[in-house]
């Protein structure tokens, strides 16, 4: 069963501590991605792996931390010094970073902190 | 500033009825346009992609247009059904060196029986 598998479904913190979410894919593919997803607004890119033990910082990187340890893998460290954490987390992969690959979304995880 | 706008923001309609959702672009250097379908709580499923050479495209009942002149992108929607019921998400990639995908905020639709 291929896809992108992304878990915890839900996630609540306190302020203050870290949480990693998880990530994981069997497609063979080189690139991976942690987008943010707010109400009304559209998916902001925080971190993007082009190939194993690289990662780049997206547009709304601060407050994030990553690692490319594995093809498959790519997990997000969402820190107490993201300023606003409560979000919907979606983590996406592509064959290589090009435009004519699509790219393909896990289900996501909606982090609650209070 | 790359931006990717859609409108309306919502719409309901009666089942089996058509609607097209519309999706403005400045984002520059154009490389395509895809529409994303995302139900409640999902992550988002593509359903098509055009390049800048390509007018239209369908997917089954959902057939996207593209007028690069003009920067604007439609997704008509025929006899909709209530599984139709999601966000649909217009999205342009920009191309080049680090492939950016710009996303619109998505145009929530209800479909009613």
């Amino acid at each position: 069963d291929g896809g992108i598998t992304q878990s915890p479904k839900y996630l609540f913190r306190k302020e203050g501590q870290n949480v990693t979410l998880s990530c994981e894919q069997n497609l063979n593919h080189d690139a991976m991605y942690w987008y943010r997803q707010d109400p009304g607004q559209g998916l902001r890119l925080i971190y993007y792996s082009q190939i194993v033990n690289d990662f780049q910082k997206g547009d709304i990187a601060e407050g994030y931390s990553v690692s490319r340890e594995k093809k498959e893998s790519f997990p997000l460290t969402v820190t107490s010094a993201q300023k606003n954490p409560t979000a919907f987390y979606l983590c996406a992969s592509s064959v290589r970073q090009v435009p004519t690959y699509e790219q393909y979304f896990g289900p996501g995880t909606r982090l609650t902190v209070t | 500033k790359n931006q990717v706008e859609q409108s309306p923001q919502s719409l309901i309609i009666l089942e089996g009825k058509n609607c097209t959702l519309q999706c403005n672009y400045t984002v520059s250097p154009f490389s395509n346009l895809r529409w994303y379908k995302q139900d409640t709580g999902r992550g988002p499923v593509s359903l098509t992609i055009m390049t800048f050479s390509e007018n239209t495209k369908s997917n089954g009942r959902y057939t996207a247009t593209l007028d690069a002149d003009t920067k604007q992108s439609s997704l008509h929607i025929t006899a909709s059904q209530l599984s139709d019921s999601a966000s649909y998400i217009c999205v342009v990639s920009t191309g080049g060196y680090g492939n950016k995908l710009v996303f619109g905020a998505g145009t929530i639709l209800r479909v009613k029986s």
